[in-house]
């Protein structure tokens, strides 16, 4: 019975490069959410799965952030051109039925971070 | 002002006291969840609530929709109850699946 996972549990780059961060969700989940945590900061949403699709991709900070889900199930959120300003822990949710708030959500550990 | 306000920040206790954090939102709300996060670790979802009491074992929620506040009680603490507790709303205007959370409250139980 495992749970959300998530790869890197750390990672460090620096100011400029590439990232890929990847969720694996509990199997049979057919939502899937990306939240970031800033230090002392609740977490905020980012993205919002159900299936395939990103149903709500607002919280997105900005058109260097993307996310896919190719096969209803894993998920990767990209950042491009990182910047000091996206270190932080990103955290993956999944959900049973896709009722979203009306439903308990199952976070990972979460991907800290470091932009050098 | 943010939407979810939480408090104490922080609150320190002894060993089997019993603890109340403060959750207070400003929107129409459809649900709210407790959740706990200890330090470095994942967050753990504690309760869903959109009306009245639950409760699991030493740990209480009330929530008081009119009031737009909700409690979160725990007996008889206990040091392993040290950890951020956090407050997350479902905003009944918006998305139902979007969560908005408070900044937290990060409890320390001492022996």
């Amino acid at each position: 019975g495992a749970g959300v996972s998530q790869t890197p549990s750390n990672k460090v780059t620096e100011k400029g490069k590439y990232v890929e961060l990847r969720c694996d969700p509990i199997s049979g989940h057919t939502a899937l959410y990306w939240y970031r945590q800033s230090l002392g900061q609740g977490p905020e949403f980012l993205i919002y799965f159900q299936g395939t699709g990103a149903a709500d991709d607002s919280g997105l900070p900005n058109d260097r952030f993307f996310a896919v889900r190719p096969e209803g199930s894993v998920s990767t959120l990209k950042i491009q051109r990182t910047e000091r300003g996206d270190s932080a822990v990103y955290l993956c949710a999944s959900s049973l039925l896709g009722l979203g708030g009306q439903e308990t959500q199952y976070f990972g550990p979460g991907t800290r971070l470091l932009v050098l | 002002k943010n939407e979810v306000e939480q408090s104490p920040q922080n609150l320190t206790a002894q060993e089997g006291e019993f603890i109340t954090i403060n959750c207070s939102y400003s929107v129409g709300i459809s649900a709210l969840h407790w959740l706990q996060q200890h330090p470095g670790g994942g967050i753990v979802s504690l309760f869903m609530l959109s009306s009245g009491k639950k409760k699991h074992g030493r740990l209480i929620a009330t929530i008081n929709i009119q009031e737009k506040h909700s409690s979160l009680h725990i007996t008889a603490s206990h040091p392993r109850d040290s950890a951020v507790y956090i407050c997350a709303v479902v905003n009944s205007g918006g998305s139902n699946y979007k969560l908005t959370f408070g900044k937290g409250t990060l409890l320390t139980v001492n022996p």
